[in-house]
């Protein structure tokens, strides 16, 4: 089975802070997504990366930035948290693109006070 | 532009009932199509896809669902339904001629009530 897994499952950061969210897909997937859930509006991609060193913009990357400088691993950053990041984060991976399949971890919930 | 419609915010459904759970779209070209379910404070998790082919698809915890091309839709269905399948679904689609990234709808909570 795949296995996804994000580091931190609850995290608690002051506004201002630097945040650090990893993911490790163990399946030797090309690609990985960060995505933020909120109540109401779905899932939102915020970037993803088609290889290592490779990081594309999605629908909402202000604020955030991500680094992937290995194929198994891709990080979320958050420069300067703030309270409307307050969020469910969602890291992903999938093989290739068109009918491949989409594999999740559990999820991060960041809060920012 | 492609889009993703999940009509209804909850579902509410008896325990033994058959369950609906209903997703439209909109793509430009043939679609590639996926459901997903939640449970609380986890991750997503895959239950089954579209690709091509036979119309139904048969997935997880006796989830299927059907393609109707027609009427753009991709519903979700189980005959009986069971408490434990009380969760969030997701519907997502991908244009099989682009190379566009998913496209989510916002999600049905789907409650089960014994």
């Amino acid at each position: 089975d795949v296995k996804v897994t994000q580091s931190s499952r609850y995290l608690v950061k002051r506004t201002g802070e630097k945040v650090f969210l990893e993911c490790v897909q163990d399946m030797d997937h090309e690609n990985m997504f960060w995505y933020r859930q909120d109540p109401g509006l779905g899932l939102r991609l915020i970037y993803f990366s088609y290889d290592v060193k490779m990081k594309e913009k999605g629908d909402i990357p202000e604020g955030y930035s991500v680094s992937r400088e290995k194929k198994e691993r891709f990080s979320l950053i958050l420069e300067s948290a703030s309270t409307n990041q307050t969020s469910m984060y969602l890291c992903a991976s999938s093989l290739g693109q068109g009918a491949d399949t989409i594999y999740f971890g559990e999820g991060s919930w960041l809060t920012v006070v | 532009a492609q889009s993703v419609a999940q009509p209804e915010d909850q579902v509410n459904v008896a325990e033994g009932n058959p369950l609906t759970v209903k997703c439209t779209y909109s793509v430009s070209g043939n679609p590639y199509l996926f459901w997903y379910v939640q449970y609380p404070n986890r991750g997503l998790q895959f239950l089954l896809k579209y690709i091509t082919g036979d119309n139904l698809v048969k997935g997880s915890y006796g989830f299927e669902a059907e393609f109707n091309k027609s009427q753009t839709s991709f519903h979700l269905k189980k005959p009986s339904a069971l408490v434990s399948d009380s969760a969030l679904y997701f519907c997502a689609v991908r244009d099989m001629d682009s190379n566009y990234q998913l496209i989510w709808g916002a999600g049905t909570k789907l409650i089960i009530k014994p």
